[in-house]
């Protein structure tokens, strides 16, 4: 399986913004690249996703090298929500395409300080 | 609020025992997946359906089942429970099984 690497927390201050950093040095071409976050004692959240263009939503901005080996979740203002364990994943299909692992990792523990 | 729901939110039963989980997906999403999560091993892929077709297995025990029925319900069987077998158990549900997912808030099994 494709593999991520996340540092295992990080620190950030409220209404600063947040650079959440993934390397996956072995992604292949038809890999997604998907954030999730979860919040304490609740079930992970879908945050944003992509595949070569950078995206953003309401929750976050994805910002995707160009050689898609890393990629960065942006927070643009923290809050004291924001506090949760945050997952990069590799949605990465089968051979044929008639299925997609999401597979979660340890992510990085996000810490909010007011 | 996801829209997937997952019930009962609270278990506690004794070792040796079986239990049925049940989630009932978002409308309209064909894929339900199984997650386990306990504090020393993180979030667990145990198995995927699409459409009523089992499409993954990840580490799931063979004590362990589930199943996907016609109106997209799932249920996942533990049977022979162990205290090992606490934990949290996610149900997430898509539209289709490449696009994101949106998971239930869970159901604590707690074995005794």
């Amino acid at each position: 399986d494709a593999k991520t690497t996340q540092p295992n927390s990080m620190e950030s201050n409220e209404e600063e913004p947040v650079h959440l950093p993934c390397n996956h040095s072995t992604i292949s071409g038809t890999d997604y690249i998907h954030w999730y976050r979860q919040l304490p004692s609740q079930g992970p959240e879908y945050v944003i996703h992509g595949l070569t263009s950078n995206v953003n939503n309401r929750m976050a901005s994805l910002a995707i090298a160009e050689d898609r080996k890393s990629s960065t979740l942006i927070l643009h203002r923290a809050t004291l929500r924001d506090a949760a364990v945050y997952y990069c994943i590799l949605r990465v299909p089968n051979s044929g395409g008639s299925n997609y692992k999401l597979t979660f990792g340890k992510g990085t523990l996000l810490t909010v300080n007011p | 609020d996801s829209g997937v729901t997952q019930t009962p939110k609270h278990l506690i039963t004794a070792t040796g025992q079986r239990v049925t989980l049940r989630c009932s997906p978002r409308s309209g999403d064909l894929s339900v997946y199984w997650y386990q999560q306990s504090l020393d091993q993180g979030l667990q892929f145990l198995i995927q359906y699409y459409n009523g077709e089992e499409r993954a297995k990840g580490n799931i025990l063979e004590r362990f089942s589930a199943q996907q029925f016609p109106d997209l319900h799932s249920e996942l069987n533990l049977s022979s429970l162990e205290l090992g077998d606490s934990a949290l158990y996610f149900c997430a549900s898509s539209v289709r099984i490449n696009t994101e997912a949106f998971f239930g808030q869970g159901t604590r099994l707690t074995v005794v």
